[in-house]
């Protein structure tokens, strides 16, 4: 079956505009995650979701972050006002539920680049 | 407080011999699991190994163990065999029952298997 999509897989932006990244998790995946990897280091935790909503949200960098999820499907990061900072590889995963022993399934990120 | 730590940024390992990744972890969390990934240099990440914070027996997935130490609170990984393309980037993960799912990453060790 199809593993965890993302796009773009490439993104080229000037400071100041605003981008829209996608996940599509594995279908039936209830748990949703957003992490950042800057260039050299480990996964940042941003934001979760169960189902449609997001229980937390205490990675979010600052207020230009934003996240949502529809249809307990899709999920859609957008950062405004992009930053030279925000540049990394932001990576999604799902899961089957949240917690315990639940593999999370990694998509193959999308590459930010902000000029 | 850094929650994971690996301490190796760099390991060298001659082909088929046996290596062993460092991770340290900080929680007062009593339920908590531990996870290791693998990152090549094509940016995946790919799920090798967990361990639960009550299972009573070390994990083992084909060539990779888990060296679970409690009372240390270490998960080292242990890699039995070394193959060429087990060159990549480790990272170890903590989650922790109260966070509600999200995974904290260490740095990470990049690991390069010598012919």
């Amino acid at each position: 079956g199809a593993g965890v999509s993302q796009s773009p897989s490439n993104k080229v932006t000037e400071k100041g505009k605003d981008v829209e990244l996608r996940c599509d998790p594995i279908s039936g995946h209830t748990a949703l995650y957003w992490y950042r990897q800057s260039l050299g280091q480990g996964l940042e935790f941003l934001i979760y979701f169960q189902g449609n909503s997001a229980p937390d949200k205490s990675g979010l960098p600052s207020d230009r972050f934003s996240a949502e999820r529809t249809g307990g499907s899709v999920s859609t990061l957008t950062i405004q006002r992009t930053q030279q900072e925000d540049s990394a590889v932001y990576l999604c995963a799902s899961s089957l539920l949240s917690g315990g022993y639940n593999e999370q399934f990694f998509g193959p990120g999308t590459r930010l680049t902000v000029l | 407080a850094q929650k994971i730590t690996q301490t190796q940024p760099g390991m060298f390992v001659q082909e088929k011999e046996a290596v062993t990744l460092d991770c340290t972890y900080d929680t007062s969390d009593p339920s908590y699991g531990l996870f290791w990934y693998k990152q090549p240099s094509s940016g995946e990440m790919i799920f090798l190994i967990y361990q639960g914070s009550y299972d009573q027996q070390n994990a083992t997935e084909g060539r990779y163990s888990l060296n679970f130490q409690k009372a240390r609170k270490s998960a080292n990984l242990v890699i039995s065999a070394s193959q060429l393309g087990d060159s990549a980037m480790y990272f170890c993960a903590m989650r922790e029952q109260r966070s509600q799912g999200n995974l904290i990453f260490g740095k990470g060790t990049k690991l390069s298997v010598k012919p």
